[in-house]
């Protein structure tokens, strides 16, 4: 089944304790993307990759890394978090970006204390 | 600051009428646009896509786009109970891609 997963679906942590967000995809995908959706706010874009180690910063990328070792990975790294980056976080991805349509992961629900 | 600007809604309509979502946004080099459909606690699901001015339709959708005016539009016609769901619009440009926050739809039986 063609699908993005991501783990874990929900964690919460404390201030400061580094975090790692795992995010594959099945489907041979050049483009991938992670978003933090807030309420009233809607999808934020934070990090993007055109493909195996080029990644870009999208609109929110402060207190986020990101890594494309490999086509189907791309995890979302939160090296000292803080209780802003309490939000839903979705993956995403798709064959080039601009005209494909993006499959999104089943998102992650982070609480930062 | 790129924005996509919607109607937070909600727009509730009876069973059976026609939705009309409409999305603004602010950057006149944008070249692809989205509708994405996103059940409460679920993630966004692709429901159109458009490039060009005009219309464009998909069974009881209907997709909108006027670039001179920076608008795009939703038509849903014979509106289900099932299409209640908040809709997400979204603009790519030069590969990054900005969302509205959604306007959430009610069709009441």
């Amino acid at each position: 089944e063609a699908q993005v997963t991501q783990n874990p679906r929900y964690l919460i942590t404390v201030t400061g304790k580094k975090l790692t967000v795992t995010c594959s995809q099945n489907m041979n995908h050049e483009y991938m993307s992670w978003y933090r959706q807030d309420p009233g706010l809607g999808l934020r874009q934070i990090y993007y990759s055109m493909n195996v180690e080029v990644t870009d910063k999208g609109d929110v990328p402060e207190g986020y890394k990101v890594s494309r070792k490999e086509k189907r990975n791309f995890p979302l790294i939160l090296e000292s978090p803080s209780p802003n980056q309490t939000s839903l976080y979705f993956c995403a991805s798709s064959f080039v970006a601009g005209g494909n349509e993006q499959y999104f992961g089943p998102g992650t629900r982070l609480t930062v204390t | 600051q790129k924005e996509v600007e919607q109607n937070s809604g909600p727009l509730s309509v009876p069973e059976g009428a026609i939705a009309s979502l409409n999305c603004t946004y602010s950057d006149r080099g944008s070249q692809s646009f989205f509708w994405y459909r996103q059940y409460s606690g679920k993630s966004p699901e692709l429901i159109m896509s458009i490039y060009s001015n005009g219309d464009k339709e998909d069974g009881r959708f209907t997709a909108q786009l006027n670039k001179a005016s920076q608008y795009v539009s939703l038509l849903i016609r014979d509106s289900q109970p099932s299409d209640s769901a908040t809709y997400l619009c979204a603009v790519n440009d030069f590969n990054k891609f900005y969302f509205g926050s959604g306007t959430k739809l009610n069709v009441k039986p």
